[in-house]
């Protein structure tokens, strides 16, 4: 089945620094969910994007619904050792459809 | 309001028994989601489904397993027969019926089978 790309796969960085990922589709979407899954949790939802070049932030979290409705990208200003985790990118084109996921994206804080 | 719920959060089960796993959505919530998760990789689609109707079954294996969501109560994720392949973490996720809100879907805590 379809699959969304994300990218980087893994990433180290140090305390304070900040962040960008970004994740793509072969097609358009309406929806764009941004996760983050702590080990041994379930995923949690971050941001929620519905419109082509929306930006929307929560904290130090920001995140943009692609002006081509095939991309989003996630950035996490001045990181700190709890934003450990995997973060996940999901969408989707209407209620008629499930989510797609993307595989992923392994963040390491170093102190 | 409580989240998703997902029960139990661990079951461990021989080769050959059966495992239920149960979810119950958010409050108004009536599309549920199930998903598969090995350790260290990602999120692998099952069913989705809403109340009394399975929209999309394309990631399910087409022998030993099943889900329903019945008009009352939980939905289920039913595995036959399981073998030690089918241990995993399994996530529910719920979001709410299109017209109702914005679109969106949350997840539960997991249920993590092991068979042994």
């Amino acid at each position: 089945g379809q699959q969304l790309n994300q990218s980087p796969q893994s990433m180290f960085i140090q305390e304070g620094e900040d962040v960008s990922m970004n994740c793509t589709s072969s097609s358009i979407f309406n929806t764009w969910l941004w996760y983050k899954q702590e080990p041994g949790e379930g995923p949690v939802l971050l941001i929620a994007l519905y419109k082509a070049g929306e930006l929307t932030s929560n904290g130090r979290l920001t995140a943009q619904f692609g002006i081509t409705r095939k991309d989003s990208f996630l950035n996490i200003s001045a990181s700190i050792p709890s934003d450990v985790g995997i973060y996940f990118c999901a969408g989707r084109y209407n209620y008629g459809q499930n989510f797609v996921f993307g595989p992923g994206t392994r963040l390491s804080v170093l102190p | 309001n409580a989240g998703v719920m997902q029960n139990p959060r661990h079951l461990v089960r021989r080769r050959g028994q059966e495992a239920r796993l149960r979810c119950s959505p958010m409050k108004g919530h009536s599309h549920v989601y199930w998903y598969r998760q090995l350790p260290e990789e990602g999120l692998k689609f099952m069913v989705y489904l809403q109340k009394e109707n399975i929209i999309d079954e394309s990631g399910m294996p087409k022998e030993r397993f099943s889900a329903e969501f019945p008009k009352e109560g939980p939905s289920i994720l039913r595995i036959q027969q399981v073998v030690r392949g089918d241990s995993a973490a399994y996530f529910c996720a719920s979001s709410p019926p299109s017209g109702t809100g914005l679109d969106t879907q949350y997840f539960g805590p997991g249920t993590r089978l092991t068979v042994l």
